[in-house]
């Protein structure tokens, strides 16, 4: 069983704020690194997949950088909006384990 | 292409019975995970069905079952419900490739009583 751990467990951000979070994970047999965005009352949303260490991902405003050998990931939200506001989970899989192994997330809210 | 499909998303059951979960993935797709998820708790990992066959499974006791059909879609049964099983059970799918995007469901909110 991986040890993946996700701090702050919560956090509130100014809207227009900038933030990010971390996602630690055994650096170990690593293979790859989901990033999600799970919003209440929907389903949880991909965000990123990332294998290579030094990988860097965008999408819009969010971004993840990946560091496989400390077994660490960042993730970043820029100028955060009110529609941010979800519990952002990681999930490492290993080689030989590919089942996704979820932190407990970060939950993130946006104040207006 | 539909997402993924859960039935149902209710279900309120009381101790010592069972209950059968449905899980249509999207289209195409062989792989279907299962999680549960309770308060305080991440996405917990129950079992992965590839091609009609278990190919992972997490730590749950044997009440815990589940299979898959030809056409890819996939139940869980928990028989002798207590009432730690009360929880939001998500299925995923994907392709079945390694490392590939997991595809959520709207997940079943089980309530036993």
């Amino acid at each position: 069983i991986l040890n993946v751990e996700q701090s702050p467990q919560s956090l509130h951000v100014q809207e227009g704020d900038s933030t990010n979070f971390t996602c630690s994970f055994p650096s170990s047999n690593f293979y790859a690194l989901h990033w999600y965005r799970w919003e209440t009352a929907k389903s949880p949303e991909a965000l990123f997949v990332m294998t290579l260490n030094g990988d860097e991902k965008k999408k819009g405003r969010i971004s993840a950088t990946l560091n496989t050998k400390e077994g660490y990931s960042y993730l970043y939200i820029k100028g955060s909006q009110p529609e941010d506001s979800a519990t952002y989970l990681c999930a490492p899989t290993n080689f030989g384990n590919e089942k996704l192994t979820f932190g407990t997330g970060t939950r993130l809210t946006i104040i207006p | 292409k539909a997402g993924v499909t859960q039935t149902p998303r209710y279900l309120i059951k009381t101790r010592g019975q069972q209950v059968t979960l449905s899980c249509s993935p999207i289209s195409g797709h062989r792989s279907v995970s299962w999680y549960q998820q309770t308060p305080g708790q991440g996405l917990q990992f129950l079992f992965e069905y590839f091609s009609e066959t278990q190919r992972n499974k997490g730590n749950f006791p044997g009440r815990f079952s589940g299979r898959q059909f030809s056409n890819s879609r996939s139940e869980m049964n928990v028989s002798t419900l207590e009432l730690g099983d009360s929880a939001l059970y998500l299925c995923a799918s994907n392709s079945g490739r390694k490392a590939d995007t997991q595809y959520f469901g709207p997940g079943t909110r089980l309530t036993v009583l």
